[in-house]
């Protein structure tokens, strides 16, 4: 069964250091990966997506993320963490529903990120 | 360009009552998604529609949930009876759907919070 896998639950950060989420997915030779964000009280908004190409993609906020297929990988990375980047982020993976007729996203458990002064 | 709404955005209940949850999409998009987001989970995909025709609803328990989207614009999502384990942030998204995913971005609303007593 498709999965993603985000290992870490939570992350502790101190504002200006830098960052790096795991993610890990379990299928698909093109896989399609994004990254949400959930802040408090908020829905989740898109920070980026990789379909092909560059495998290292930049996003919204200063953040970027890294497709590595023989690691099954796609890691968020940001240089250097503001006080407002505290939330919690979810990597997903999207896939044509075998059988049916919709693309279907997957998420992972998410990894909440806590920033220290 | 406005976002997709929901409301209620709190909703606290007693088991074995109903609730019923509203979502506007962006205006033009016409696939409309229901997800269940429990606590330290990801979201999970309920129900999918594609304009007003249901595209994917095999992950919803169709004993007690239900959805429709009458007009291929605004959704409903019913819950009737509620059981504790209903307890969870239901987030309505939308998406431009085409055959391509490249443009298939889901953007989702802020989510009601359901409590279930």
């Amino acid at each position: 069964a498709q999965s993603v896998t985000q290992p870490d639950i939570h992350i502790t950060v101190s504002e200006g250091a830098s960052l790096e989420l795991r993610c890990n997915y379990s299928y698909g030779a093109t896989p399609y990966l994004f990254w949400y964000v959930q802040s408090p009280g908020q829905g989740l908004q898109l920070l980026l997506k990789y379909f092909s190409g560059d495998t290292l993609v930049q996003g919204i906020k200063g953040f970027e993320a890294e497709f590595k297929r023989s690691q099954s990988s796609f890691n968020l990375r940001k240089p250097s963490v503001h006080w407002s980047d505290a939330a919690e982020y979810f990597c997903a993976q999207m896939r044509w529903n075998s059988g049916g007729s919709n693309y279907k996203l997957t998420f992972g458990k998410g990894t909440l990120l806590t920033v220290n002064p | 360009e406005a976002g997709v709404a929901q409301s209620p955005r709190y909703k606290i209940i007693e088991k074995r009552q109903s609730v019923a949850f509203w979502c506007n999409p962006i205006s033009g998009h016409a696939t409309l998604y229901w997800y269940q987001q429990i606590l330290g989970q990801g979201p999970k995909l309920l129900i999918q529609f594609q304009n007003n025709g249901v595209v994917d609803d095999s992950q919803l328990p169709k004993d007690r949930f239900s959805a429709e989207r009458l007009k291929g614009v605004d959704s409903t999502l019913k819950i009737q009876p509620a059981k504790l384990e209903d307890s969870a942030v239901y987030l309505c998204a939308s998406s431009l759907f085409s055959s391509t995913v490249s443009t298939d971005t889901q953007y989702f609303g802020p989510g009601t919070r359901l409590t279930v007593l």
